[in-house]
């Protein structure tokens, strides 16, 4: 079956503080794997994406295909990052289709 | 460019009455996404359009759920009647072409509480 897992649904951490958001997936084939944002009273929008391998506002995200985990970092929090997180995933047998993780909530303390 | 488009962006209904939501995805976008937001949970994709055609709806609870984009570009999503656990933001997202995972584009959503 294809899974995406948060196991965190509320992250708190201090601005300044190192952040991790965890991100596990269940998919039999290789799969492409993102991460989505929304900042309150915004829309859902896409931060980035594993092939691109790009760090978006000091985020990035490494796919670790032996532990079948996405999960987004970055080494400085801050304020403005407060935002939920959605990890998904896109099976490429059905490329255009997005299956979304539950969520986590990240607040940054000052 | 303008965003994809969401009206309207509260409804409140009784149980077994009959709702419509209506989107407008960004102009050109030939790929249309209606998901299902309960609280506390991800978007769930119900249906898949691509121009007017169906691609995926295998998730869309048909006994009660239905949609429909005449002409490709507008769609809307209606159910009837609705049942308390309905209540949830419905997304609308659209992507410019459906051969490639690409970005997709998400609307305001349309939040729904059923009473």
């Amino acid at each position: 079956a294809q899974r995406v897992t948060q196991p965190e649904k509320l992250l708190s951490v201090f601005k300044g503080a190192p952040v991790e958001l965890k991100c596990n997936y269940s998919y039999s084939g290789s799969p492409e794997l993102f991460w989505y944002v929304q900042y309150s009273r915004q829309r859902l929008q896409l931060l980035l994406r594993h092939i691109s391998r790009e760090s978006i506002k000091g985020f990035t995200a490494d796919l670790n295909k032996g532990e079948t985990s996405f999960h987004l970092k970055k080494p400085f929090a801050q304020e403005e990052d407060s935002a939920m997180y959605y990890c998904a995933l896109s099976p490429y047998s059905s490329a255009s289709k997005i299956i979304f993780g539950s969520g986590t909530r990240l607040s940054i303390r000052p | 460019e303008a965003g994809v488009a969401q009206s309207p962006r509260y409804k409140i209904i009784e149980k077994r009455q009959s709702v419509a939501f209506w989107c407008n995805p960004i102009s050109g976008h030939a790929t249309l996404y209606w998901y299902q937001q309960i609280l506390g949970q991800g978007p769930k994709l119900l249906i898949q359009f691509q121009n007017n055609g169906v691609v995926d709806d295998s998730q869309l609870p048909k006994d009660r759920f239905s949609a429909e984009r005449l002409k490709g570009v507008d769609s809307t999503l209606k159910i009837q009647p609705a049942k308390l656990e309905d209540s949830a933001v419905y997304l609308c997202a659209s992507s410019p072409q459906k051969a490639a995972a690409v970005e997709q584009y998400f609307g305001p959503g349309t939040r729904l509480t059923v009473t």
